[in-house]
């Protein structure tokens, strides 16, 4: 089977530095996710990893480990309008059965 | 381009009633997924489609649901006989790639049922 592990809820202020944790089980990995969700939105893709390593896209980064089954989603500079829920996301063997966790609630303050 | 189109965007219906949820892909994507978004269950894949074939129904909670995409660019849910707990914001979204690395989500079909 497959399972995610996000912290339910982070708290930073604007400007600052934020990195989002994801821990994963997967019998056959194909990638990890990250999408973001504005309150009455729809999840909107982010970053991808698929081997080791960071990816950097503009104020956001991902990073993987895969001998530790991790991830995480690095924002700098942050905004207000950065508040919103962040989803780590798994694709399963063959990559069909992408499977997402509970999702980090963001929250940037003033 | 014209993303994921979903429809209807809001519906409330009474327990019982039949409800079905209509689905246009991305033009070119072959990978469809259906998902139900709670706030006590979170982000549940229920149903996911490569070239139009069913892969994985296994998240699709009971016999009450079904989903079918006669054609690359259509695809429905249905759930008959609706009940309150039924009740979520359902998701359909595409990917143009087998690895489903990317996926657009439409903007939800938000359904209410009383």
């Amino acid at each position: 089977g497959q399972s995610l592990e996000q912290p339910s809820e982070v708290t930073a202020v604007e400007g600052a530095i934020v990195q989002i944790n994801c821990t994963y089980q997967t019998s056959g990995f194909y990638g990890l996710s990250w999408y973001q969700q504005h309150d009455g939105g729809a999840p909107t893709f982010l970053s991808y990893n698929a081997l080791d390593g960071l990816e950097e896209t503009g104020r956001f980064s991902s990073f993987l480990s895969r001998s530790d089954s991790y991830g995480y989603l690095l924002l700098q500079e942050l905004q207000m309008k950065d508040s919103a829920s962040y989803f780590c996301a798994v694709g399963g063997t063959g990559g069909f059965k992408t499977i997402f966790g509970a999702g980090t609630r963001l929250f940037v303050k003033a | 381009d014209a993303g994921v189109i979903q429809s209807p965007r809001h519906e409330v219906t009474e327990m019982g009633q039949e409800v079905t949820l209509r689905c246009k892909p991305i033009s070119g994507h072959n990978s469809l997924f259906w998902y139900r978004q709670t706030m006590m269950r979170g982000l549940e894949l229920l149903i996911y489609f490569n070239n139009n074939v069913p892969i994985d129904d296994s998240g699709m909670p009971e016999d009450r649901f079904s989903a079918k995409m006669p054609n690359a660019s259509f695809s429905t849910l249905k759930i008959q006989p609706s009940e309150p707990r039924d009740s979520a914001v359902y998701f359909c979204a595409s990917s143009p790639r087998t690895g489903a690395d990317t996926i657009y989500f439409g903007e939800g079909s938000w359904l209410t049922v009383v």
